[in-house]
């Protein structure tokens, strides 16, 4: 069966500091991945997918960039974190209808 | 602006009776809806479906019903047990032929379920 693992599970970091978070997906190949951020109140909203190795849309303008070195690993970075970017952060696959999602990384930047 | 619209922050409902949650949206060009329950700390997880082709989709205790032209959907917990109590978020997806719309999902806010004993 498929499984998606994202960690970590939460994160403190300073403003102005580097972020990365990762995601792998098991038990499948050449999975879509997503990513995806819930503010505070809001529901989710899409940041990043990517549909193969090295392809990776952008779904909103903001300070985060994503990457997707292997098929089943999934990356988010920032380079200079800003306190908007405090929420909570989903990785997400599928091979066709349902989305799954992993556990979640919930950001605060202090 | 705010494609999928859920008005219900929370809703609580006494043990072994009905909850019914509704969402609306905007976009005439979404075709599949999906209900996700989400607890705390954890990622949401998909619950049922629909297809704009259908009115109602049943699995088990939950039911969803698709009412298009009022752009409206609903979900059925019927009963509703302890277990139940979570945040519902609606989501809705666009035609399109492409395998990457299947996951661009517009998500509503969510609504907090309480079901009481």
């Amino acid at each position: 069966s498929q499984t998606i693992h994202q960690w970590p599970a939460t994160l403190v970091q300073p403003v102005g500091s580097p972020l990365s978070l990762e995601c792998t997906v098991e038990g499948t190949s050449n999975p879509n991945l997503y990513w995806y951020r819930q503010a505070a109140g809001r529901g989710l909203q899409l940041l990043f997918y990517s549909v193969g190795i090295g392809q990776i849309s952008s779904e909103v303008p903001q300070n985060l960039s994503a990457s997707r070195p292997q098929d089943r690993q999934f990356i988010l970075s920032s380079k200079k974190l800003l306190l908007s970017d405090s929420g909570f952060y989903l990785c997400a696959w599928s091979t066709g209808r349902p989305l799954h999602f992993g556990n979640g990384t919930r950001l605060t930047v202090t | 602006d705010q494609q999928v619209k859920q008005n219900s922050p929370s809703l609580s409902v006494q043990e072994g009776r009905i909850s019914i949650l509704n969402c609306d949206y905007t976009n005439s060009m979404f075709d599949y809806f999906l209900w996700y329950k989400k607890y705390p700390a954890e990622g949401p997880t998909f619950l049922i479906s629909i297809s704009s082709i259908k009115d109602k989709n049943e699995d088990g205790r939950f039911t969803v019903f698709l009412n298009k032209s009022a752009k409206h959907l609903s979900l059925h917990i019927v009963p509703s047990q302890p277990g139940d109590s979570a945040v519902y978020f609606c989501a809705a997806s666009e035609l399109g032929p492409a395998t990457d719309s299947w996951g661009k999902l517009q998500f509503g806010a969510g609504t907090q379920v309480v079901v009481t004993p």
